[in-house]
């Protein structure tokens, strides 16, 4: 049973737009969560974290909002760029324990 | 920077066949992960280490094994390999203490 979902395969994002990725869990144990991009043919780069004693964290232009009560995150990408078209991963964790990876969201930035 | 090295990007292999993928890291890192990324299924954690041979099953063990041997190395092995192990496989590591996974650059594996 997949505990963490990327409902949306994919995404297309004009240029300089806002471009939002969401994540829903079930596991309420869950404490820790990242975001990674990866480009076909590599493997997946670290993007941002956040812990369950945040609600925000940013990074450039990287933004991730989490919302405990809805077990729900989204990586907020402002002004989005062609380079960032990418495959994105959620992943969530219980501290001291093993990671689970949504089935990502493909990003589309168009110029 | 943490550096994970992957020894085969790209492998093609025939039903039946052993395979033998190996990952190293450099940053002396306690746990060690094996992952397979499929379309629409995200990634799986296969088996992962926590220390010198030592070995946790993960979510699809299922045709796998492993092998730790030294710290730095983690090796995954398909003993007869078949065509519903044709994936991309990814090693990761972290340090143990709370934190992102470093992943390899990933091996792509076609099994015919």
């Amino acid at each position: 049973d997949q505990q963490v979902k990327q409902n949306s395969p994919s995404l297309s994002v004009q240029e300089g737009r806002i471009s939002i990725l969401n994540c829903d869990y079930t596991n309420s144990m869950f404490d820790y969560f990242l975001w990674y991009k990866k480009y076909p043919a590599e493997g997946p780069t670290f993007l941002i974290s956040i812990s369950s004693i945040k609600d925000k964290n940013e990074d450039g232009r990287f933004t991730v909002f989490l919302n405990k009560s809805a077990k729900h995150l989204s990586l907020h990408i402002v002004p989005s760029q062609p380079g960032d078209s990418a495959v994105y991963f959620c992943a969530a964790s219980a501290i001291g324990n093993q990671f689970y990876f949504g089935t990502g969201t493909s990003l589309t930035v168009i110029p | 920077d943490v550096k994970v090295t992957q020894s085969s990007r790209y492998l093609v292999k025939r039903t039946g066949e052993k395979v033998f993928l190996e990952c190293v890291q450099d940053m002396d890192h306690e746990n060690m992960f094996w992952y397979r990324q499929d379309p629409g299924l995200g990634l799986r954690l296969i088996y992962f280490s926590y220390d010198v041979k030592m070995k946790e099953k993960g979510d699809i063990p299922e045709g796998y094994s492993v092998s730790r041997e030294k710290k730095e190395r983690f090796s995954l092995i398909l003993e007869s390999a078949s065509t519903n192990q044709t994936s991309m496989y990814l090693c990761a590591t972290d340090t143990g203490g709370g934190g992102e996974l470093f992943f390899g650059e990933g091996s792509r594996l076609t099994v015919l």
